[in-house]
């Protein structure tokens, strides 16, 4: 099983949108829909961001999206604000209760 | 509230052994499904374990199937990562994270702990 493939870094201007992609292979991102995000700070723990593609947890702001297309998942952050400048992760279920991350985006807002 | 408390880390010579502990507090910690994830310095997370709400059911990562064994005490709300054959590139932050949901596995970490250091060193 092999991580997913991320962009290592990705940018924009407070108030911008911003995309990062996220690529698998049939047997993960484009075979189920358990792809989820999440975003690390420096020197703290992940957080989740998005669920199953493009569900959002309780308090995650609705600045952050997902969605998916064929292997390749997105998260999209609208509305940059200086505050989602951080590492952020795909990670997709991979069959067998195995489970793949991807190696990670730094975002930075600039 | 809803909290992991990781303990247990530390520096420990290759080839031997360690034992991770999370402390689980705030929910229902015999309904979840937890996971181990790590992280070595300055890289990306890694997917370690998975275990069943009541323990029955465990999965591991290729790089570990076979050295680690996850457990859990849900009388104590306790999950365990038991490290054995220790390696240098087994040196990472070690996370405990509850599953999103109650009972079945959603493979999405919903709640995650602040991290046990592990260095594997001589």
């Amino acid at each position: 099983q092999s991580a997913l493939t991320q962009t290592p870094s990705a940018s924009g201007s407070p108030g911008q949108s911003v995309t990062i992609s996220c690529t698998g292979t049939n047997r993960d991102v484009g075979g189920y829909n358990y792809v989820s995000w999440y975003q690390q700070h420096p020197g703290k723990a992940p957080k989740l961001m998005i669920y199953e593609v493009k569900k959002r947890p309780s308090g995650v702001p609705d600045r952050f999206s997902g969605s998916k297309s064929g292997n390749t998942a997105f998260l999209t952050v609208s509305g940059l604000q200086p505050e989602d400048e951080a590492d952020y992760y795909c990670s997709s279920y991979a069959g067998r209760n195995y489970l793949v991350f991807g190696g990670g985006t730094m975002l930075t807002v600039l | 509230q809803v909290q992991l408390v990781e303990s247990g880390g530390g520096v420990v010579q290759p080839g031997r052994s360690l034992r991770l502990s999370c402390a689980a507090s705030g929910f229902n910690f015999r309904n979840y499904a937890m996971h181990w994830v790590r992280q070595a310095p300055g890289k990306g997370l890694e997917w370690v374990a998975l275990i069943s709400y009541d323990g029955s059911k465990k999965f591991y990562a290729d790089s570990v199937k076979g050295r680690f064994t996850i457990s859990r005490d849900n009388s104590k709300n306790t999950l365990f990562l038991q490290m054995s054959s220790l390696r240098t590139e087994d040196t990472a932050v070690f996370y405990c994270a509850r599953d999103y949901g109650e009972v079945d596995f959603y493979y999405h970490m919903a709640v995650w702990g602040t991290g046990t250091t592990v260095t594997v060193s001589s």
